[in-house]
């Protein structure tokens, strides 16, 4: 079985920071899919960006960057210049590539807050 | 139109009621997912299912059942609810060509 860890229940950083948040998975599994969803206050839950287990470059997307380790089985999320909008809980999650067992498994998530 | 709907929205409902909560999908995809999401535990599965003929358990599967009446719907069932399925369910979608899942808006349980 795999577990996601997130060590930061909350961040705050103030509008135009770069914040990183951290996750660190446990798998014996070689190849999978990690990504970060957030979910604002609506309650929605939104891919921010997804990175291939076997694709070495990290991801991108806009403002949001990964630094995918996967020796040390680390996925941190970078957000750049961020924005109100930023604000959110986020959660980092794993999804194991091929047959068998199928669906997410989440860490339980930071509470990122973007002061004005 | 949102891809991923599901009703309702918001329930509130005594112990010891049946429920049912519904998830459509208009993506063509053939796998479809059931998760709970408690506060400061994130999200968890509970029932996922690769086609209408095909349903397994997730992590959480006790007290509740699945129905997937069709590609289209996965209906989740709370034969007897108890407070502590007091919780946020969310209903996923994913094509069995992609690795994303795509999640409906959420529906707020209530169990009194």
């Amino acid at each position: 079985a795999q577990t996601v860890t997130q060590s930061q229940p909350e961040m705050s950083v103030q509008e135009a920071e770069t914040v990183t948040l951290s996750c660190t998975y446990d798998t014996s599994e070689s190849n999978y899919y990690l990504f970060w969803y957030k979910q604002p206050p609506s309650r929605q839950m939104i891919l921010v960006i997804r990175q291939e287990a076997y694709k070495q470059q990290n991801a991108t997307e806009n403002r949001f960057s990964v630094n995918f380790q996967k020796a040390a089985k680390s996925f941190s999320l970078k957000i750049s210049d961020s924005q109100l909008g930023d604000t959110a809980m986020y959660f980092c999650a794993f999804m194991k590539h091929g047959g068998g067992a199928d669906g997410l498994t989440f860490g339980k998530g930071t509470h990122l807050i973007i002061q004005p | 139109d949102a891809d991923v709907t599901q009703t309702p929205r918001n329930r509130i409902t005594k112990t010891g009621k049946r429920i049912m909560l519904e998830c459509s999908q208009t993506k063509g995809h053939d796998r479809m997912y059931w998760y709970r999401q408690d506060p400061g535990l994130g999200l968890r599965l509970i029932y996922y299912s690769f086609d209408v003929k095909d349903i397994n358990k997730g992590e959480i599967s006790d007290g509740y059942s699945v129905s997937r009446q069709a590609q289209a719907k996965f209906s989740l069932s709370l034969e007897s609810a108890i407070p502590n399925q007091t919780a946020l369910y969310f209903c996923a979608t994913r094509g069995q060509s992609t690795d994303t899942q795509y999640f409906g808006p959420g529906t707020r349980l209530t169990v009194l």
